[in-house]
């Protein structure tokens, strides 16, 4: 199957920094990714859509000054999270959409995440 | 874009099947059904999409009635290691999906 990876898994950083997320699709092109972060015992939330060699789409409330997303090949995005505080600490994760063929299915496959913890 | 709706959690045992259902009154024409599985600290898994009728993979199967708005996710002789939240979403080619609280499901021994 499809395989997504991200790097880091997990990231400690000092308040005021900036810190780079990289999301990957092993094994397939991309054209579309998404960018989704998770608090804990929450579910997901969706943060932006990555369209490959054009801007990313935010979802409403999420600071696209903040969260910079950069999707130059088809294979991978992106994030940054700039001057980051301890409220920006949470579970970030990337998928990746699919073309299954000459059906009109598309499947979305989540990489593992990436915990984010800003002391 | 469709909301969907699923229990909060469920209880099973091991080695009984185990159905959840989820509902989507407001899919559109255009929209297919898929669901994940997720662990603590990770991504979730794909396990299974469909649009109609019944799709069966080596995991689990998905019914879906003719009118398409519920849909429901059998998990055949459950185990331990299936305890996990699994969601149910709706949405078209290279859409993006609104995660909703999803099903805790919690196996006992």
């Amino acid at each position: 199957g499809a395989v997504v990876s991200q790097h880091p898994s997990r990231v400690i950083c000092k308040s005021g920094t900036s810190v780079k997320i990289e999301c990957r699709s092993l094994d397939f092109q991309a054209t579309t990714m998404f960018w989704y972060r998770q608090f804990p015992k929450q579910s997901l939330m969706l943060m932006a859509t990555s369209n490959e060699g054009s801007k990313a789409t935010y979802e409403q409330g999420v600071e696209k000054d903040k969260f910079l997303i950069n999707h130059a090949s088809l294979t991978l995005s992106t994030l940054t999270v700039t001057s980051a505080h301890p409220e920006d600490s949470s579970f970030y994760i990337c998928s990746a959409s699919t073309l299954a063929g000459s059906s009109s299915t598309d499947t979305q496959y989540f990489g593992p995440g990436t915990r984010l913890t800003v002391l | 874009l469709a909301k969907t709706t699923q229990p909060i959690s469920m209880d099973s045992y091991e080695g009984q099947e185990v159905n959840i259902t989820c509902s989507h009154n407001n899919i559109a024409t255009n929209d297919y059904i898929t669901w994940y599985q997720q662990f603590p600290s990770q991504g979730p898994r794909f396990i299974i999409q469909g649009y109609k009728t019944k799709v069966t993979n080596e995991v689990a199967s998905l019914f879906i009635p003719a009118d398409r708005k519920s849909s429901t996710l059998s998990l055949p002789r459950v185990s331990l290691s299936d305890t996990a939240v699994y969601y149910c979403l709706v949405g078209e080619n290279f859409n993006k999906f609104y995660f909703g609280s999803g099903t805790k499901l919690n196996v006992k021994p």
